[in-house]
């Protein structure tokens, strides 16, 4: 059963579009949640969310934690071609099965 | 510059083969990782270590074997056990206390 569940699998947006991603996660007890870009081949960090639900920004992008609905949503305002690729989300539980738990991703095509 | 190194980038090999993927960093990072990564999944964690002549199982680690004998090496073996084995390897670091993994540039192995 997957603990970190991300929504939609694949977007396909326009230049200048909005685009929300969801990361919906099942495990209470964690330390922190992190947000991954993926362009063709190693996963670049994007932003780390605590439950202190303090939102993060940079650029045209912002994350924040929802510890209520036990989610995160990441923001791209004024999609460019470049924001095209899969983003992840993982979940720092802190478990003994090394730090971090990946969803599937979301893959946004962004067409000009 | 610091960062981690993976080699080769494309590897084939025949069924019944072991090969063996490089990864090297020189971030001086305690913990490094292995991924695999297929189309449409998220990273599934192979093994990982959180000191030199010590690591630990994943969640899919049959059919595959590591060590640890340098802080800033971590060979990953994919041996014949491993029934399918053709996918994208990816190799993580990070240091003690933080989450945030960083990632080297993959390798692409496929089984012919």
């Amino acid at each position: 059963e997957d603990k970190v569940v991300q929504s939609p699998l694949s977007l396909v947006v326009h230049e200048g579009d909005t685009v929300t991603l969801n990361c919906s996660y099942e495990v209470t007890n964690f330390r922190s949640l992190l947000w991954y870009k993926q362009e063709k081949k190693a996963p670049t960090f994007l932003f780390m969310l605590t439950s202190s639900g303090i939102e993060k920004k940079s650029g045209r992008l912002s994350s924040i934690l929802d510890k209520k609905e036990l989610s995160s949503i990441l923001n791209i305002t004024a999609t460019q071609t470049g924001d095209s690729a899969i983003y992840l989300c993982a979940l720092n539980y802190g478990g003994s099965q090394g730090n971090l738990i990946f969803g599937k991703g979301t893959k946004l095509s962004v067409k000009p | 510059d610091g960062g981690i190194t993976q080699s080769p980038k494309y590897l084939f090999r025949k069924e019944g083969q072991n090969v063996t993927l490089s990864c090297e960093q020189n971030l001086n990072h305690d913990a490094m990782y292995w991924y695999r990564q297929d189309p449409g999944q998220g990273l599934r964690l192979i093994y990982y270590s959180q000191i030199v002549n010590d690591f630990q199982k994943g969640d899919i680690a049959e059919g595959y074997s590591v060590s640890r004998e340098k802080k800033e090496s971590f060979p990953l073996t994919v041996t014949s056990a491993q029934k399918n084995p053709t996918a994208f390897y990816l190799c993580a670091s990070s240091s003690g206390g933080d989450p945030t993994q960083y990632f080297g540039p993959g390798t692409r192995l496929t089984v012919l």
